[in-house]
């Protein structure tokens, strides 16, 4: 089993759609857990930190289940420029700071 | 305020020919990183930097060395390239505060022929 582990995607959805992404993760003394965004050609970029009381940002919110093993990203009233590849990033207790990379779900959004 | 900073933004290589990717940040980071991203394999770590004059081998080291030249420069070098390392190459710095963010490089997209 991968350590972490996504949707793959493609997700395809029309404007103004509510889109879901989930991402399981094995090892359960991960302590941080993050959502980046990555643009075709592009570098990764952080979209939100994942809290364990779950926390939003004007339309994504990010939710945490610690027992489950899992975070998701909900995005909500999509718009064209959302279309990208999410990555979903874990940090291990005890791994000096490196980070675990999913492989990405890939996110269309169609007019 | 640049961010990371990485050159060149591209490259073509023969197989046997050695080369070093540039990597600085101006955001006094402590860490670096080295990363490989290739189709259906993801951000796979090559090396890391927790500090100046530390380096530590990540997930894929073999084929590359690094150098962390000051607290700004990290460097990445292939001695003897071959076809398996045509890659898109990123660098990345953390910030080491409670939100524990990478910030990344542009990428140099690496072909070996």
């Amino acid at each position: 089993r991968k350590e972490v582990e996504q949707d793959p995607g493609p997700f395809n959805v029309p404007e103004g759609a509510t889109v879901a992404f989930n991402c399981t993760y094995s090892n359960s003394a991960s302590q941080s857990f993050f959502w980046y965004r990555q643009d075709c050609r592009k570098e990764p970029k952080l979209l939100m930190s994942v809290y364990s009381s779950g926390n939003e940002d004007g339309r994504f919110t990010a939710q945490l289940n610690r027992a489950s093993q899992y975070i998701s990203l909900l995005i909500r009233d999509s718009k064209l420029s959302d279309s990208a590849t999410y990555l979903c990033v874990v940090n291990y207790a005890g791994n000096n700071r490196k980070l675990i990379w999913g492989l990405g779900t890939s996110l269309a959004v169609n007019p | 305020n640049a961010g990371v900073t990485q050159t060149p933004k591209f490259q073509v290589l023969k197989t046997g020919q050695s080369m070093t990717l540039q990597c600085a940040q101006d955001m006094n980071h402590n860490s670096m990183y080295w990363y490989r991203q290739d189709p259906g394999m993801g951000l796979r770590l090559i090396y890391y930097s927790a500090s100046e004059g530390t380096t530590d081998k990540g997930e894929v080291p073999n084929g590359y060395n690094v150098s962390r030249l000051n607290k700004r420069e990290f460097s990445l070098r292939l001695e003897s390239a071959a076809p398996s390392q045509t890659s898109v190459y990123f660098c990345a710095s953390r910030d080491g505060t409670s939100t524990d963010t990478q910030y990344f490089g542009p990428g140099t997209r690496l072909t070996v022929l």
